[in-house]
């Protein structure tokens, strides 16, 4: 099956500073979401990306579907990122709703 | 427009008891995921269900099925439970009809489940 590997599994900023992860995928996928947990473990949906650019305030993702890895860029971190950041991807094409997760990015916004 | 809902939010069980959990989707979605998230195995698919019917299962025993209703709500089920089925379980809805339809999905707050 499909894997999804998201780098790194740990992250630590300052609160402004920038990052990027990373979301790399073993096959062609015909969906790719990017989402946040929050400390109630809400999954906030923050972009659908199969493939491009997108922005969100701060937020903004980018996948290349043709090298299979997506990144999500977070500017002027704020504590309130704080959480666990999801990639996951529609490993068969056709699938009838099946996402695939990777492990997540922790990351941890310091004052 | 409402977003997913997922009732109890929190649950306590016994070892061996039954347990029904609830979802209902963002109004017009039909297409209903239902997902299991722990610690050590990370978030995992359980089963997908569009117009009354499973389309997709997970790798998961028989104790865990579900069903889903005329008005798109879904329900899974737990039998007999075991101390690794505490999990926290996720409900997600979609507008995907066909299947390749490009979609994206959108998630419930989840229920709790602790079993003891």
């Amino acid at each position: 099956g499909i894997q999804v590997e998201q780098s790194p599994p740990d992250l630590i900023l300052q609160e402004g500073a920038n990052s990027t992860l990373r979301c790399n995928f073993s096959d062609s996928v015909n969906n790719l979401q990017w989402f946040h947990q929050n400390p109630w473990g809400q999954l906030i949906n923050l972009f659908y990306i199969p493939s491009g650019t997108k922005q969100n305030g701060r937020l903004s993702a980018t996948t290349v579907a043709t090298e299979r890895y997506s990144l999500l860029y977070i500017s002027s971190s704020q504590t309130t990122d704080s959480g666990v950041y999801f990639c996951a991807v529609d490993p068969d094409g056709d699938s009838w709703g099946k996402l695939q997760f990777g492990a997540g990015t922790q990351v941890v916004v310091t004052p | 427009k409402a977003g997913v809902t997922q009732t109890p939010r929190y649950l306590i069980k016994t070892r061996g008891q039954q347990v029904t959990l609830s979802c209902s989707p963002i109004s017009g979605h039909r297409s209903v995921s239902w997902y299991q998230q722990t610690p050590g195995q990370g978030l995992q698919f359980l089963f997908e269900y569009f117009s009354e019917t499973q389309r997709n299962k997970g790798n998961f025993p028989g104790r865990f099925s579900g069903r889903q209703f005329s008005n798109s709500r879904s329900e899974m089920n737990v039998s007999t439970l075991e101390l690794g089925d505490s999990a926290l379980y996720l409900c997600a809805s979609s507008s995907k009809t066909f299947g390749t339809d490009p979609y994206e999905q959108y998630f419930g707050p989840g229920t709790r489940l602790t079993v003891t």
